[in-house]
């Protein structure tokens, strides 16, 4: 089944503990990318990725890293979480081009105290 | 820059009634636009994209869309609506323009209300 699987689904932790939530997909997708969800405000890119070890900034970067050594994984890392990035996180996967809809994981809520 | 205005926040439409949620867009290029669905737990589910051509694009689960160049809006439609169709909605855009085309702007939602 054509998926793509974030871990973990939930998180509680404290600030300035580092954490990393990996995106997987099997479709063998070029572009990836991170969203964070925050109410009325929609969805916000924070990285995309256009192939492997090809990252770039979305509209929300901060506080964020990533990295795509493989086409399949692009986990999204918090080096040292503060509240504000208390969040519901989505990862999206698609073909190349900006007419390709994108494939989303289920998402993850960190809740960050 | 690229951006995308759902205006309302909530629409409430009783069972068997039109829906139409809203969107309007501004991008520097042409613009490629999509519409999402989200229940409860999951992430986005595609329900339709418009690229060139037609202005009344079908998609998923009976919904259309109306691309409107004049007015730079993109409104999500269906003829009946059912209690199934009670979600969050999500307008999105990329556009060609090189500077900007690997980013993709969500509109801020709009949750649909379906009452029986």
């Amino acid at each position: 089944e054509a998926q793509v699987t974030q871990n973990p689904r939930y998180l509680i932790t404290v600030t300035g503990k580092k954490l990393t939530v990996t995106c997987s997909q099997n479709m063998n997708h070029e572009y990836m990318s991170w969203y964070r969800q925050d109410p009325g405000l929609g969805l916000r890119q924070i990285y995309y990725s256009m192939n492997v070890e090809v990252t770039d900034k979305g509209d929300v970067p901060e506080g964020y890293k990533v990295s795509r050594k493989e086409k399949r994984n692009f986990p999204l890392i918090l080096e040292s979480p503060s509240p504000n990035q208390t969040s519901l996180y989505f990862c999206a996967s698609s073909t190349p081009g900006v007419n390709q809809p994108q494939h989303f994981g289920d998402g993850t809520r960190l809740s960050i105290l | 820059a690229q951006s995308v205005a759902q205006p309302e926040d909530q629409v409430n439409v009783a069972e068997g009634n039109p829906l139409t949620v809203k969107c309007t867009y501004s991008v520097s290029g042409n613009p490629y636009l999509f519409w999402y669905v989200q229940y409860p737990n999951r992430g986005l589910q595609f329900l339709l994209k418009y690229i060139t051509g037609d202005n009344l694009v079908k998609g998923s689960y009976g919904f259309e869309a109306e691309f409107n160049k004049s007015q730079t809006s993109f409104h999500l439609k269906k003829p009946s609506a059912l209690v199934s169709d009670s979600a969050l909605y999500f307008c999105a855009v990329r556009d060609d323009d090189s500077s900007s085309a690997s980013k993709i702007i969500f509109g801020s939602g709009t949750r649909l209300s379906i009452r029986p």
